[in-house]
């Protein structure tokens, strides 16, 4: 059974920085891209970036509100995937999301909430 | 970045009502294009990739179209089930950006 799970939010400072990961089970993650969502309350979803996998390059886009603060890695030794995200603000308050491929079901997410 | 128009923003309709949902792209996308559909307080689910492939376990009253930069979700009789948002979302270029989202209510 195909599984991903993100975690690793919380409460955090704006300018303070939060690692989530994306942890995936139940099939080869070297051969997928991973994408990272986000959705603040009240508000639509918001693509935040893509890893591709190392036979494309291992190469990662960003969104513009997060490019330059922002690292999206992988180990596929390990199956995870990771969002780094850096001088947090409040308005990165959200439920995040990560999936295999580029499109699919977002699943449970994990709170980021920055705040003083 | 390739900008997504969504229309129209709320849509209100019965059941039984044929609905229809526009996006247009800024740019021509190859056929990358998903939507997803959006129930209260749960996360977006996949309708639809590749522009017009149904997702897997996805009722066959939808369904969707491509001519272009337009693409035209349409879902064929509304069930109760059905009253959500939808958003399109482009992945043809680096940056992939969401359509502003279609709420269909009663």
């Amino acid at each position: 059974e195909v599984q991903v799970v993100v975690s690793g939010g919380g409460l955090v400072q704006p300018g303070q920085s939060l690692t989530l990961s994306c942890t995936t089970s139940g099939f080869d993650f070297a051969d997928f891209g991973i994408t990272w969502f986000r959705q603040a309350v009240g508000k639509g979803p918001e693509w935040v970036g893509f890893i591709r996998r190392a036979a494309s390059g291992g190469t990662s886009e960003y969104a513009t509100s997060l490019r330059g603060r922002s690292i999206i890695s992988r180990d596929d030794s390990k199956g995870i995937a990771y969002l780094q995200m850096n001088s947090l603000k409040t308005e990165d308050t959200a439920m995040y999301f990560c999936i295999r491929n580029q499109v699919g079901d977002w699943g449970q997410g994990t709170p980021v909430t920055v705040s003083s | 970045d390739i900008q997504m128009t969504q229309s129209p923003s709320t849509l209100t309709a019965s059941v039984g009502d044929r609905v229809t949902i526009t996006c247009r792209a800024s740019q021509s996308l190859g056929g990358w294009l998903a939507w997803y559909q959006q129930k209260p307080g749960k996360s977006p689910t996949l309708l639809i990739y590749h522009a017009t492939t149904l997702e897997t376990g996805v009722p066959s009253r939808f369904s969707a179209t491509s001519s272009g930069t337009e693409f035209t979700l349409t879902i064929a009789s509304l069930q109760t089930d059905d009253f959500a948002t939808y958003y399109c979302q482009q992945y043809a270029s680096d940056i992939r950006l969401f359509g502003q989202g279609t709420k269909v209510e009663i």
